[in-house]
């Protein structure tokens, strides 16, 4: 499978606690986003990345959210002292970064719960 | 502020109907609007881009247009399935300095009945 994919697909933590997802894009695509989506609603636009540089985050990420790139690959995505707001989907996509038609695949996600 | 409003919220329709879903944005500057399906517990898939120069694009039973004087696009989708069931994603392109900046809608959950 080429696509892009997202680990773990579920998350159940406890509130307080810290968690970690991983997103591995499609291989020879530059760029990686991540969105958060809740129930009912679309994806909202949390950071993205070229390469392994952090060119843009959202409002929406809070000091308890943090992103890394670390050889411009897989990325992570790590949520500290996790509250119960903070239960949604985690999307990544992946994209090669060119021209105005530069389509963006989204994985399958990571659903957070926190309890 | 840029916004994508999708209606309705939600659709129910029988197997084999077709349906047309609509998308007003406020986004500028506009580089190009997507439509993407998501299913449940899953990813948005691409459906559909265009840019301002186009006004139609098919992609098999789904067909999108695209009004760009009136900032309206609607999604036509043709004799229904139930596989058809899942939500049916609006995203605005807008330029944004070097980069492109995605506005994504609320979505339209579509149910397909046997």
């Amino acid at each position: 499978d080429t696509g892009v994919s997202q680990n773990p697909r579920h998350k159940i933590t406890k509130r307080g606690q810290n968690v970690t997802f991983r997103c591995d894009p499609i291989s020879e695509h530059n760029r990686l986003y991540w969105y958060r989506q809740t129930l009912g609603q679309g994806p909202e636009f949390l950071t993205y990345f070229q390469n392994e540089a952090q060119l843009e985050k959202s409002r929406l990420l809070s000091d308890r959210f943090s992103a890394e790139r670390p050889k411009g690959s897989f990325s992570t995505l790590e949520i500290q002292r996790t509250e119960q707001g903070d239960s949604a989907m985690y999307l990544c996509a992946s994209s090669l970064g060119q021209g105005i038609y530069d389509e963006q695949f989204f994985g399958p996600g990571t659903r957070l719960t926190v309890l | 502020k840029n916004q994508v409003e999708q209606s309705p919220q939600s659709l129910i329709i029988l197997e084999g109907k077709n349906c047309t879903l609509q998308c007003n944005y406020t986004v500028s500057p506009f580089s190009n609007l997507r439509w993407y399906k998501q299913d449940t517990g899953r990813g948005p898939v691409s459906l559909t881009i265009m840019t301002f120069s186009e006004n139609t694009k098919s992609n098999g039973r789904y067909t999108a247009t695209l009004d760009a004087d009136t900032k309206q696009s609607s999604l036509h989708i043709t004799a229904s399935q139930l596989s058809d069931s899942a939500s049916y994603i609006c995203v605005v392109s807008a330029r944004q300095d070097s980069s492109y900046k995605l506005i994504f809608g609320s979505g339209t959950r579509l149910l397909v009945r046997p």
